[in-house]
């Protein structure tokens, strides 16, 4: 049982290109959604998802798309890379009680 | 708007001394109420939750929380800490099951010293 998969776990941009962090859950849960994880600042929604075909914004969506064809994907899109998206994302599902189950993690670094 | 507050950024403390990681938030309306640590290099996991009921909650690793209404706090306690307890610590808060979003605190280091 794999639980939340996130790919790829490191890469390196330039500023401009554009790329998808990709998220998997084998939990069957209806609800996932993403992260950024910066320094002094904790974890900050960016776009969540509460079922296929339903996404909705969080806290800091501008400059990331999302999509929701399948229970299993929700993957993140950067259409134009900045330095400022230089983080550590995390996909998230969450269960009947309201717990997240978190990925490990993807760390970026737009130069 | 919900937020939430954790004013320690850092919390050194020798080992088997007790700890308290304060966490403080704002909100109108009922919520539940969660810590997560997260290990160096590794994704978030929960410690324990507060859903309703009872005021004191355990959770995993000895640690425990007690939810204070009239104070708007939910701080972490353990009462003998490990030098495997190093750690980052974040608080959490959603506004009752309807919320889809989770607000997490800043976070709170904390580093066990032998």
């Amino acid at each position: 049982n794999a639980g939340v998969t996130q790919t790829p776990k490191f890469q390196v941009l330039k500023t401009g290109q554009s790329m998808t962090l990709q998220c998997a859950q084998d939990m069957n849960h209806e609800y996932m959604s993403w992260y950024r994880q910066d320094p002094g600042m904790g974890l900050r929604l960016i776009h969540y998802s509460v079922g296929a075909g339903i996404t909705d914004q969080g806290e800091v969506p501008n400059g990331y798309n999302v999509s929701r064809s399948t229970t299993e994907d929700f993957p993140l899109r950067l259409l134009s890379a900045a330095p400022s998206q230089t983080s550590v994302y995390f996909c998230a599902t969450k269960g009947n009680t309201g717990e997240l189950f978190f990925g490990e993690g993807s760390r970026l670094t737009v130069l | 708007a919900q937020s939430v507050t954790q004013l320690d950024s850092q919390v050194p403390v020798f080992e088997e001394a007790p700890v308290e990681l304060r966490c403080n938030y704002s909100s109108s309306v009922s919520v539940y109420l969660f810590w997560y640590v997260q290990y160096p290099n590794q994704g978030l996991q929960l410690l324990l939750k507060y859903l309703s009921g009872s005021t004191l909650v355990k959770g995993i690793n000895g640690f425990e929380a007690e939810f204070n209404k009239s104070q708007t706090s939910f701080h972490l306690r353990k009462p003998s800490v490990h030098i495997s307890d190093t750690a980052e610590y974040f608080c959490a808060v959603s506004e009752g099951d309807s919320s889809y979003k989770l607000i997490f605190g800043s976070g709170t280091r904390l580093l066990v010293r032998p």
